[in-house]
């Protein structure tokens, strides 16, 4: 199994980032699966953000919440996440994973989200 | 939410040195803990999981102890290839919270 993230690279404050997680080599309607995105920040390590079954059952950081959608389209064997309202903090390394029992196992090499004007 | 801490935050070894690294949580997490390794540039590989249960593939160096509010990682005899960054994840409850890494060096 294998996942691999695609974003914009870079947006601007106040905008709206959107990224999309590939799955491959397996089928992403697994019962026991769920499908989430963390990122990583030299300053604050990293921090999980969402997770999302294929039923579409979905759980989120409350510290995001507001500002955080996760999606999944089973006929892409796709998933993606939004976050609106991006500001400087939310420049990150953003991956995306599979996790069968709350471990992230695959997790994508990542992608450079910058925000800057 | 639940807090873990990882200590120490970095550290140096030599080659055959056993390593330990310690995470704790600030609330009784049972055995719901995850290890992980990163090297630079690469995404996080899964190296334990359920606190001690190794990761198929991963060498038996690498071991997985602890319960409760306190866990260690344990590499027997540290190689070259362990030079990473190694985090703990805890996942009994959301929200998933991760350590703040250890940095292993030569």
């Amino acid at each position: 199994l294998h996942v691999e993230e695609s974003g914009p690279g870079r947006v601007k404050p106040s905008e709206t980032v959107s990224l999309t997680c590939t799955v491959s080599g397996g089928s992403i309607v697994k019962d026991t699966y769920y499908w989430g995105w963390i990122r990583q920040t030299p300053g604050k390590g990293l921090e999980w953000i969402a997770i999302i079954h294929h039923s579409g059952t979905t759980f989120y950081n409350p510290s995001l919440k507001s500002r955080v959608s996760i999606s999944i389209d089973t006929s892409k064997n796709q998933f993606s996440l939004t976050l609106n309202s991006v500001t400087v903090a939310d420049t990150a390394v953003y991956s995306c994973g599979g996790t069968g029992g709350g471990y992230f196992d695959p997790w994508g090499q990542g992608t450079l989200v910058t925000v800057s004007s | 939410d639940i807090q873990l801490t990882q200590s120490p935050s970095s550290l140096s070894a030599s080659v055959g040195d056993r390593v330990t690294i310690t995470c704790r949580a600030s609330h009784d997490i049972s055995n719901n803990l995850a290890w992980y390794q990163q090297k630079p540039g690469k995404a996080p590989s899964l190296l334990i999981y359920s606190a001690s249960t190794s990761q198929s593939g991963v060498p038996s160096r690498f071991s997985g102890g602890g319960s409760g509010t306190d866990f260690t990682l344990t590499i027997s005899s540290l190689q070259p290839e362990d030079v990473a960054t190694y985090f703990c994840q805890k996942y009994n409850s959301v929200p998933l919270t991760f350590g703040q890494g250890t940095k292993v060096e030569l």
